[in-house]
Formats: C-alpha cells, structure tokens, sequence
C-alpha cells in the first residue's frame, strides 16, 4: 500500500527560529515528490523534487530529497507569522497522489 | 485565466439529499482530481480524469459519482448525502501525461451533511 508520512503532525514556534518538516514515502512507481503549504483554502505548490541530493529553494524555504532512504525535508529560515500553515507533502505513484497528512506549524510572533 | 474554480463554496446538505459539486478550469488541463480532506486525514483522492471521457476511482469514490464530458468541467455527485461525507472538497488539475507535475487546487467547497 502506497503511503506518505509527515513529521511532526504539528509544530510551534517563535519567530526568527528555523524548522524542518519531514516526510517520508513509500509508492510504487515513484517519480517525484511534491510540497504544497495550505493556509485558509487551497494548497498552493512549493517544490517539486525529482532527483536526490539537489536542494530546491525558493527564498527562505529550501527541501531535498533521498531516494536512497526515501524521505524529503522541507526547511524554513527565519520563519515569519505568515509561514503558519499546514505543510504537505505528496508522492505521486504513477496517475495517483497520495499526500501525507500534513504538518500543522504555528509561528509565534 | 480563472485557473480552477469551485461552486458552491458552503453547502448543507441533508441526509439522503443529493447534490452535485461543480469544478471548472480554463487552462487546458486534461488531468483533473477531486479530492476530501478532514481532519489528520490530509488529502485523500476520490475521483480522478485524465481526459474527457474518461474517469476513474481514487482512494476513497464510495459514495460519488464523476462525469467528463469535456475538457473544462469535472462535477462531483453525491447521489445520497451521509453525515460521513461532510468535508471540505478540492479539485485539482494538472497538465496530463507522466510524470506528475504540480495539481492547482480549487478554492475548495465546505459540504456539511446533517
């Protein structure tokens, strides 16, 4: 059975602290894996990863892959109050996308 | 463009009600998802389309009916509401063929079955 696991489910912190989402994955036929930050509506996309060992960044967020060990991790620097959000992660096993639960982070100001 | 759009945004629905959710996107996609997230859940897929004409079952279709009859619209059925349906529903597309780029979400649709 294909699955997506993130951790932790949620996370509070202050702002200015860094954090580190995990996700880990199993599915057959995997291709890439996908992060998305969901606040009061609609998921929007981050990354998209493809191969191992290549960082993506995008301003202060950053993620990576091991296909090797099969997990990413999505990092945020210097987090701010508008990074709270839930933050998911998703493998695509062929024509499907299994998403993980999500992980709920909180940044205090 | 309008990317992809829901209808409604809030609904009640009575048990044994019916109802369809609408989804519509303008960019040409031919890839199409609807997918319930509930709490601790995350996104679980229900129906998927990769073309008009053609649907199939996700993880969790018990319960909902799809139809692609063209490109744009992808609607979600709900032939006979359960309290276990209420949710919050997405749709999402993506360009089709493989592998899988990033989905583009709909703004999402509250669904509350009393």
């Amino acid at each position: 059975e294909d699955k997506v696991v993130q951790s932790p489910l949620s996370l509070v912190v202050h702002e200015g602290d860094t954090v580190t989402l995990n996700c880990s994955y199993e599915v057959t036929n995997f291709r890439s894996l996908l992060w998305y930050k969901q606040e009061k509506k609609a998921p929007t996309f981050l990354f998209m990863l493809t191969s191992s060992g290549i960082e993506k960044k995008s301003g202060r967020l950053s993620s990576i892959l091991d296909k090797k060990e099969l997990f990413s991790i999505l990092n945020i620097t210097a987090t701010q109050t508008g990074d709270s959000a839930v933050y998911l992660c998703a493998a695509p096993p062929g024509n499907m996308l299994t998403f993980g639960g999500g992980t709920r982070l909180m940044v205090k100001p | 463009n309008a990317g992809v759009t829901q209808t409604p945004k809030f609904h009640i629905l009575k048990t044994g009600q019916s109802m369809t959710l609408q989804c519509a996107q303008d960019m040409n996609h031919g890839y199409l998802s609807w997918y319930r997230q509930d709490p601790g859940m995350g996104l679980r897929r229900i129906h998927y389309s990769v073309a008009a004409g053609i649907t199939d079952k996700g993880e969790v279709p018990d319960g909902y009916n799809v139809s692609r009859s063209n490109t744009e619209d992808f609607p979600l059925r709900l032939e006979s509401a359960a309290p276990s349906q209420t949710s919050v529903y997405f749709c999402a597309s993506s360009y089709s063929g493989s592998p899988v780029y990033e989905q583009y979400f709909g703004p999402g649709t509250r669904l509350t079955v009393t």
